[in-house]
């Protein structure tokens, strides 16, 4: 079966600091992942997404950046983060070309101080 | 672009029947789907339409009007447990763009 990690949980940042966040998915080949930011009591905007290794869409400008440098997995990362990226980051998976549901990691909860 | 619109809050009784509608405007389309999300957890699936009509999951519905770009989520016989925010979501292009949620209180 396949499952989907994300770590860390929780994580508190100063601003100006770099942010690394990292999912990986078992169980499945050649998945779409995406990266989700969900601000509190708001929907998710969508971040980036990415078909294959390597190949990384952006949806909105912003201070962050993906890379996906393995087949399952994913990296969000930031060099210097500020207030405004505090959220709840979600990062998901779902077959490539085929419409299927998308399975969510637990969410990484960002607080910048 | 991608427009994917409902309501923001609706309320109702334990028991009742609540349904919650979303329109999309989007420029592609490859099917719907709606999740549940608790606060603080991350979604988890509830339903897929991608032809039109009615799937039915139990105490939960989802139908699909492509030709309208409308679908509703159905939730019969209403439980405590069913007070969540409930995500409208269009998946095209590899994409899966959501709405921005509707909060649902079950009350007593």
């Amino acid at each position: 079966s396949q499952t989907i990690h994300q770590w860390p949980a929780t994580l508190v940042q100063p601003v100006g600091s770099p942010l690394s966040l990292e999912c990986t998915v078992e169980g499945t080949s050649n998945p779409n992942l995406y990266w989700y930011r969900q601000a509190a009591g708001r929907g998710l905007q969508l971040l980036f997404y990415s078909v294959g290794i390597g190949q990384i869409s952006s949806e909105v400008p912003q201070n962050l950046s993906a890379s996906r440098p393995q087949d399952r997995q994913f990296i969000l990362s930031s060099k210097k983060l500020l207030l405004s990226d505090s959220g709840f980051y979600l990062c998901a998976w779902s077959s490539l070309g085929v419409s299927t549901e998308a399975f969510f990691g637990q969410g990484t909860r960002l607080t910048v101080v | 672009g991608q427009n994917i619109d409902q309501p923001t809050e609706m309320t109702a009784t334990e028991g009742a029947i609540v349904q919650i509608n979303c329109t999309y405007q989007t420029s592609g389309f490859n099917g719907l789907f709606w999740y549940q999300q608790h606060a603080g957890e991350a979604p988890t699936f509830l339903s897929y339409n991608v032809l039109d009509g009615l799937e039915e999951k139990g105490r939960f519905s989802s139908f699909l009007s492509r030709s309208k770009g409308y679908s509703y989520l159905l939730l019969k016989e209403l439980q405590m447990k069913d007070s969540a925010s409930y995500l409208c979501a269009v998946f095209n292009d590899y994409k899966l763009s959501f709405g921005a949620g509707t909060t649902v209180t079950v009350r007593a």
